[in-house]
């Protein structure tokens, strides 16, 4: 299954953009790009997927290039409340593989007023 | 509806003791995993079930028991619990099919082990 790499810790003043980097250099052909948000004492939550190109929701957009070695989650001006891990996660689709789940250390995105 | 939800949520045991933790989820999902994550850690699979009745070893199953009761139950036991087994353990659940899923994962239980 695909390894991610992902920078241990971010900083960044409330209300600008962040963008966090991922990179999946053997991510397979049916692999779907996930990630999550994790606050302290708490079980991750699901924040946005794609499998290419750009994707977006209400909290989050997920860019994906075109040979699908990295993706980039953007997070439109961060408030304190965005303090938290953030994991990037290589899903195979169908669940087929999903026993070698591997989330990896994530990013320390810390917020500053 | 409750999503995932596990029990208990703080426990001590003493080394060689066993226990049980147990989760359940109310989402009809078919497929459960349970994870276990260290201080500072990312999470690593324990073991995963994609239905009922099947369970697979994820890339730290060694110590740890599964059992997936039903579709709504999938518990996991220490048999002779370890201090290298003090860790903060969730539950979680999705769908399986074709196209990506995501996880509903549980609040956690929080295990020392003396």
């Amino acid at each position: 299954l695909a390894k991610t790499t992902q920078p241990i810790s971010m900083d960044s003043y409330e209300g600008q953009e962040v963008n966090i980097t991922c990179s999946h250099n053997n991510i397979a052909t049916n692999d779907y790009i996930t990630w999550y948000q994790q606050f302290p004492s708490q079980g991750p939550r699901f924040i946005i997927q794609g499998y290419k190109t750009k994707v977006t929701n209400e909290v989050a957009s997920l860019f994906i290039p075109a040979d699908r070695k990295s993706s980039t989650l953007s997070l439109p001006r961060v408030s304190l409340s965005d303090t938290a891990v953030y994991y990037c996660l290589v899903e195979p689709y169908s669940g087929a593989g999903s026993y070698q789940l591997t989330f990896g250390k994530g990013t320390k995105l810390s917020v500053i007023p | 509806n409750a999503g995932v939800t596990q029990t208990p949520k703080f426990q001590v045991l003493k080394t060689g003791q066993s226990m049980t933790l147990q989760c359940a989820q109310d989402m009809n999902h078919n497929s459960m995993y349970w994870y276990r994550q260290d201080p500072g850690m990312g999470l690593r699979l324990i073991y995963y079930s994609a239905s009922e009745g099947t369970t697979d070893k994820g890339e730290v199953p060694n110590g740890y028991n599964v059992s997936r009761l039903n579709k709504r139950e999938f518990s996991l036991r220490l048999e002779s619990a370890a201090p290298s087994q003090t860790s903060v353990y969730f539950c979680a659940s999705s769908h399986t099919g074709t196209g990506g899923y995501e996880q509903y994962f549980g609040p956690g239980t929080r295990l020392t082990v003396t």
